[in-house]
């Protein structure tokens, strides 16, 4: 049962474009949402967060917008720079909990064309 | 280098035998967390602790996984008798605290392959 799901596998965009990246989730208990990239042989890291009662979180090129009543948050990468081509995870807490465990999506392998 | 730090990198056993995965977590971060992810799958929540309550076990997949974690530092997850659907990349995260907004840091993560 996969509570946090981005259901494109892949995406190609070309430098200097808008990379959007989508993601669904099913839990409404779920209240915190992040974006992990994750370069090949490396481990995730961090890039950026959203509370579920903001609806927007920008941080320089990359913006995350919910949509709680659709179940639907995404990614926007503008402009892209080929340096962005990784897989981005989405995931999810249910932060009220006593653990911050993190429920990940299956990741999306983004290719940023030069 | 003051990230999480994982051994070994990689790990190739035969089924049935019993292997550790170490992770050595950032200096004082009181959280820790163990993931996988399987081929193909996105990363799979198995056993939190943080300082010295009781650990969250609730992803382990059977009795086969256990972890320690020694205080607030080093933490090991051992596998006994492995099966090939173990066979995954076990990724350690640590944070300061275990609040929603505390960033997880990972480490690079342990390729475990059973034969």
């Amino acid at each position: 049962d996969q509570q946090v799901k981005q259901n494109s596998p892949s995406l190609s965009v070309q430098e200097g474009r808008i990379s959007i990246l989508n993601c669904d989730y099913t839990n409404s208990m779920f209240d915190y949402f992040l974006w992990y990239k994750k370069y090949p042989a490396e481990g995730p890291t961090f890039l950026i967060s959203i509370s579920s009662i903001k609806d927007k979180n920008e941080d320089g090129r990359f913006t995350v917008f919910l949509n709680k009543s659709a179940k639907h948050l995404s990614l926007h990468i503008v402009p892209s720079q080929p340096g962005d081509s990784a897989v981005y995870f989405c995931a999810a807490s249910a932060g009220g909990g006593a653990t911050n465990k993190l429920i990940f999506g299956t990741g999306t392998l983004l290719a940023v064309q030069p | 280098g003051a990230g999480v730090s994982q051994s070994p990198s990689n790990k190739v056993t035969e089924k049935g035998k019993d292997v550790e995965l170490r992770c050595d977590p950032i200096s004082g971060h009181t959280a820790l967390y163990w993931y996988r992810q399987r081929l193909g799958q996105g990363l799979e929540f198995l056993i939190y602790f943080q300082g010295n309550s009781a650990p969250d076990k609730s992803g382990l997949p059977s009795d086969r996984f256990s972890a320690e974690r020694t205080g607030e530092s080093v933490s090991t997850l051992t596998i006994q008798r492995t099966q090939q659907e173990d066979s995954a990349v076990y990724l350690c995260a640590s944070s300061f605290r275990a609040g929603p907004t505390d960033t997880q840091y990972f480490g690079p993560g342990t390729r475990l392959t059973v034969l």
